[in-house]
């Protein structure tokens, strides 16, 4: 099973900063990662796939990069609805594995 | 607009059974591979299991094979998940989740349900 570390548990960053969260993979995944978004009682949001592939209706603010086993989402400038748990995930091999998440809250 | 719909929730007691729905509207249902994921009180997400187009192939995590069964009726749009002798840890919500492919293999899920909680427990 390959796992998927994410970093740090949580980022507390302010309105307008950029936040850079991380995904590390035990072995490699290619390109085959994806990043979502989870806002307390809601359903995941898909924001990335393919590793840096926005889905549709992602703000361009939100940006994807890596491949092999380091991957990065950077979220450009914070606004207050990004203030949410993020997800990555893995689709390479089976089982397939999500990362841990990483809480972004308001500093 | 895609609309995946969980029912079939409830308090369970272990070793007894479940069957979990899911609704879908708004796409095609037949042409995509559907998946089942979990995510426990306070906890990340854990994939259960998937389904292809048509049924032709399915996939389970350990820890729910030989337990879970995933099944879809295309005639309905609807995708199932039949748990069998649940345990305490199977406690979670369910979420069905579209994928964009027809086929499970290099795909991912791109829209969720909101999720429907399951809990075991005497």
């Amino acid at each position: 099973e390959i796992v998927m570390t994410q970093s740090p548990a949580t980022l507390s960053v302010s309105p307008g900063e950029r936040a850079t969260l991380s995904c590390r993979a035990s072995q490699s995944v290619s390109s085959n990662l994806a990043w979502y978004q989870q806002k307390a009682g809601q359903a995941p949001r898909l924001l990335i796939y393919g590793a840096s592939t926005r889905a549709t209706g992602v703000p361009v603010r939100f940006s994807g990069s890596g491949s092999g086993a380091e991957f990065t989402l950077t979220i450009s400038s914070l606004q207050s609805e990004d203030f949410a748990v993020y997800f990555c995930h893995q689709y390479n091999s089976w089982p397939r594995t999500f990362g841990q998440g990483t809480k972004v809250e308001i500093k | 607009e895609v609309q995946l719909l969980e029912s079939g929730g409830g308090l369970v007691q272990p070793g007894g059974s479940l069957r979990l729905s899911c609704a879908a509207s708004g796409f095609t249902f037949s042409n995509y591979a559907m998946t089942w994921v979990r995510q426990a009180p306070g906890k990340g997400l854990e994939w259960v299991s998937g389904i292809s187009e048509r049924g032709g192939s399915t996939y389970y995590a350990d820890s729910v094979k030989g337990r879970f069964t995933i099944s879809r009726d295309d005639s309905k749009n609807t995708l199932y998940l039949q748990m069998h002798s649940p345990r305490a840890e199977d406690t979670a919500i369910y979420h069905c989740a579209k994928t964009p492919t027809p086929l499970l293999s290099g795909s991912y899920p791109d829209y969720w349900g909101q999720g429907i909680l399951v809990t075991v427990s005497s």
